[in-house]
């Protein structure tokens, strides 16, 4: 049983350059979820969606963008990659009652 | 708006010793409330979760949380504590639907174990 999957796990990027983190599910949760965590900060909500085709901003998603075409997958685009964008990126989908997590990437911008 | 303080960053407690984890919330309506911990390098896993009845909530790994409305509190505790629960635990508050739920989380709280 796979849960919430994450590509890649590490990553290091250039400022300027971008990239997707990808992250699929296997449990047909309608909600999904894309956190940041920076140390002592705890997770911040990027971005979300309650369904295929349909996203929302959360709390930090200047820099960021997603999409959300079927049901397992949601990517995470960051198009011009800033050192303020390292950092943790966590994916999640929900049941009503609980969030499940993937394991992580952690991308650093240099 | 929602909010959640979790007022230790660091804890250091003994093996076996009691432990109790703080957290406040503020939330405009009645709140669902739920504490995670993360291992070193891994995501999130639910410890347990409180949306109605009884304030005391059991979990998974021995902890137990209790409601307290009128101090909007949510507080974590387990009483012997073992060099596996060294990690970091967040408290978070959010609505609940039919399809999901929407988190508000801590800034979370480092444990430390000594032996």
């Amino acid at each position: 049983n796979a849960g919430v999957t994450q590509t890649p796990k590490f990553r290091i990027l250039k400022i300027g350059q971008s990239m997707t983190l990808q992250c699929t599910q296997d449990m047909n949760h309608n909600y999904m979820y894309w956190y940041r965590q920076d140390p002592g900060m705890g997770l911040k909500l990027i971005y979300y969606s309650v369904g295929a085709g349909i996203t929302d901003k959360g709390e930090v998603p200047n820099g960021y963008n997603v999409s959300r075409s079927t049901t397992e997958d949601f990517p995470l685009r960051l198009e011009l990659a800033a050192p303020s964008q390292t950092s943790v990126y966590f994916c999640a989908s929900s049941s009503p009652y609980e969030q499940y997590f993937g394991p992580g990437t952690r991308l650093t911008v240099t | 708006a929602q909010s959640v303080t979790q007022p230790d960053i660091h804890i250091t407690v003994s093996e076996g010793a009691s432990l109790e984890l703080r957290c406040n919330y503020s939330y405009g309506a009645t709140p669902y409330l739920f504490w995670y911990v993360q291992s070193p390098g891994q995501g999130l896993q639910l410890l347990l979760k409180y949306f109605s009845g009884d304030t005391l909530v059991q979990g998974i790994k021995g902890f137990e949380a209790e409601f307290k409305r009128s101090q909007s509190s949510f507080n974590l505790r387990k009483p012997s504590v073992h060099w596996s629960d060294a990690a970091e635990y967040f408290c978070a508050v959010g609505r609940v639907t039919e399809y999901g739920n929407k988190l508000v989380f801590g800034a979370g709280t480092i444990l430390r174990v000594k032996s």
